[in-house]
């Protein structure tokens, strides 16, 4: 099972301040299926980013993603309001699809 | 507009069954693979159990292999999770999720809360 580590656990940040959240696998994630999700208080998730770097339909260009292999981010270049919730990365290389804990975006 | 509504979610005792349904639409239901998600309160997100279009491949976290069984139906563009032999660490939001690309989810239900319980 590939074992998702996102850090950091909570990121405070100012409105329009720029926010990078990590993700580490505990192995290569093949061919970069590694995807971003967004989860408001009672919502469900929201496709971000999908193939590491490729943004989901809708998706405003100030989110980013980037990585390869272990090692992955998501950036948030200028926070807006609706910006702040809880972002997931999930893997969908090899069964079992794991998702890492969540980063808890803050308001500073 | 894409639209997967969840329902079937209780309060059940320990040892007792479930099933979920998931009932789509707004896309053709038998291009795509589906999943379920699951999500304790207050916690992180789990994937639990997926479908290929045709039914041909179906797998299961290990935490609900041999208890879960997911099926589909699609002349009805419908979903279902049996839940056999329920524990209290199910307790969660049970989502159902349409995939794109195997296994990343461009669209989610609500979710359906299932509560295990004596």
């Amino acid at each position: 099972e590939i074992v998702l580590t996102q850090s950091p656990g909570t990121l405070s940040v100012s409105p329009g301040e720029r926010a990078t959240l990590s993700c580490r696998a505990s192995q290569t994630v093949t061919s970069n299926y590694l995807a971003w999700y967004q989860q408001r208080p009672g919502q469900p998730p929201r496709l971000l980013i999908y193939a590491s770097s490729s943004r989901a339909a809708g998706v405003p260009d100030r989110f980013s993603g980037s990585g390869s292999g272990t090692d992955f981010t998501l950036t948030i270049s200028r926070l807006e309001p609706e910006d702040f919730a809880v972002y997931y990365c999930q893997q969908y290389d090899i069964s079992p699809f794991t998702f890492g804990p969540g980063t808890k975006v803050d308001i500073k | 507009e894409v639209r997967l509504v969840e329902s079937g979610g209780a309060l059940v005792q320990p040892g007792r069954s479930l099933r979920l349904s998931c009932v789509t639409s707004g896309f053709t239901f038998d291009d795509f693979a589906m999943h379920w998600v699951r999500q304790a309160p207050g916690k992180g997100l789990e994937w639990v159990s997926s479908v290929t279009w045709n039914s041909s491949k179906k797998r299961y976290a290990d935490s609900v292999k041999g208890r879960f069984t997911i099926s589909r139906d699609n002349a009805k563009n419908s979903l279902f999770l049996q839940m056999n032999s329920l524990r209290p660490e199910d307790t969660a939001f049970y989502y159902c999720a349409k995939a794109l690309g195997g296994a990343y989810f461009d669209s989610w239900g609500h979710g359906t809360l299932v509560t295990v319980s004596s």
